[in-house]
């Protein structure tokens, strides 16, 4: 069965500090992975996503990701974060199993300090 | 090109009671997916709907449902509600085998 642990509830920042959120995952078949973000009483709104292809990924607003197959990591950076960017980021895993079922993390709370 | 719209954006139902919530997709989205999301459980998928057929289906108890439409808008009713039932309701949709899901701004239902 997938899963997908997000390592930090929560990341204080200053602004413009460099910054990176975890997340690990675990499945036995081929994953996709995507990064969301949600700001307060918002849905979420994709930030990323990795289905093949380079290992690096770039998304809006300044963010990548890489995807470390042998660490089965999917790890989020931003080198210069803003106070805008204080929000809720979750991580993704999706396999292909005839449809969707996509299984988020629990979830890392980015606030970022003037 | 217009977003996914939820209906009601609020909503405040009794325990006993039944609620029934509206999901419109992204035009020419077939896809549709629901989740529950709670400050203690986080992000879970309910379930996925494709050309009015569910796909697959989360861990939930039965009495939460859903179906979907000919024109792809989707419901999901939950009877006999529960104050655990108290959550944000996301739909998300897209288009088949893409893989990228776009969420509507959800559903608040609070159960007293």
């Amino acid at each position: 069965a997938q899963s997908v642990t997000q390592l930090d509830s929560q990341v204080p920042v200053f602004e413009e500090a460099p910054v990176e959120l975890r997340c690990n995952y675990s499945s036995s078949v081929s994953v996709y992975l995507f990064w969301y973000v949600q700001y307060p009483n918002q849905g979420l709104q994709l930030l990323l996503k990795y289905l093949s292809g380079s290992t690096l990924v770039k998304g809006i607003n300044g963010f990548e990701a890489e995807f470390n197959k042998s660490q089965t990591s999917f790890h989020l950076r931003k080198p210069s974060v803003h106070i805008s960017d204080t929000a809720e980021y979750f991580c993704a895993v999706s396999q292909n199993t005839g449809g969707f079922k996509t299984i988020f993390g629990a979830g890392t709370r980015l606030f970022v300090k003037a | 090109k217009a977003g996914v719209t939820q209906t009601p954006r609020y909503l405040i139902k009794t325990r006993g009671q039944q609620v029934t919530l509206s999901c419109s997709p992204i035009s020419g989205h077939r896809s549709v997916s629901w989740y529950q999301q709670t400050p203690g459980q986080g992000l879970q998928f309910l379930f996925e709907y494709f050309s009015e057929t569910q796909r697959n289906k989360g861990n939930f108890p039965g009495r939460f449902s859903g179906r979907q439409f000919s024109n792809s808008r989707s419901e999901m009713n939950v009877s006999t509600l529960e104050l655990g039932d108290s959550a944000l309701y996301l739909c998300a949709s897209s288009l088949d085998l893409s893989y990228e899901q776009y969420f509507g701004p959800g559903t608040r239902l609070t159960v007293t």
